[in-house]
């Protein structure tokens, strides 16, 4: 039931471009990213919440594809900053009134100088 | 001020002991969580409170007891505890039933059992 993340870990060379995909097998009201540096608590980075909408921040976007249950998370040129583990956290639809909200696999991004 | 903030931030306790980890949002949600990330890093939901009401309890062994005096507090007790428990325990909240709103994370509780 966990939303499946791909890939499980990418290294990267400074400017260098990342896709991460998420993809669930259950129907979704939203679609949240988030971003973990080691030893510390995850940090938001945006959501979606409509079908086809696309976010930016900076020079980190995703979209959502509602029908196909998938969302992307793209970073254009990449900083050391950006290392970290990227998480997809959903939110299903609720079948009586309540959300469940879990998060993706989890993908390793590794940005090296 | 910490918006969410969890207590203690390290424990280190043997096989069999009984232990609690606090909760304190000060954000005025009225849903918060527990969630448990182990050694793959993968974040688990265990609980989810809305206005002191439960509304999620995953399939977590019943030696896990989550208490929530009022909406600002969700404390979790684990008794008995196994070597499996170790983990990063990491509470959370937001301001409606998981729908369009950010999840705010506490900062963790390192939990080591030996």
């Amino acid at each position: 039931q966990q939303p499946v993340q791909s890939p499980q870990a990418v290294i990267l060379r400074e400017g260098e471009d990342a896709v991460i995909n998420c993809s669930s097998s259950k129907a979704l009201y939203s679609v949240h990213w988030y971003r973990q540096k080691h030893g510390e608590a995850p940090v938001f980075l945006m959501i979606l919440l409509k079908g086809g909408e696309q976010k930016g921040h900076e020079k980190i976007s995703a979209s959502f594809n509602e029908k196909k249950q998938q969302s992307s998370l793209y970073l254009t040129a990449s900083q050391l900053s950006y290392s970290g583990t990227y998480f997809c956290g959903t939110a299903l639809r609720p079948t009586s009134g309540t959300y469940k909200y879990i998060f993706g696999t989890g993908t390793r991004l590794k940005v090296l100088a | 001020d910490t918006a969410v903030s969890q207590t203690p931030k390290y424990l280190v306790t043997q096989m069999g002991n009984d232990k609690s980890i606090k909760c304190e949002q000060n954000l005025g949600h009225d849903t918060m969580y527990w969630y448990k990330q182990d050694s793959k890093k993968f974040l688990k939901i265990m609980f989810s409170y809305n206005n002191k009401e439960l509304i999620i309890n995953e399939t977590v062994p019943n030696r896990f007891s989550p208490k929530s005096p009022d909406k600002a507090h969700l404390n979790l007790h684990i008794n008995s505890l196994e070597l499996g428990d170790s983990a990063v325990y990491f509470c959370a909240s937001s301001s409606e039933r998981v729908g369009g709103n950010t999840i705010y994370f506490g900062e963790g509780s390192w939990l080591t059992v030996v």
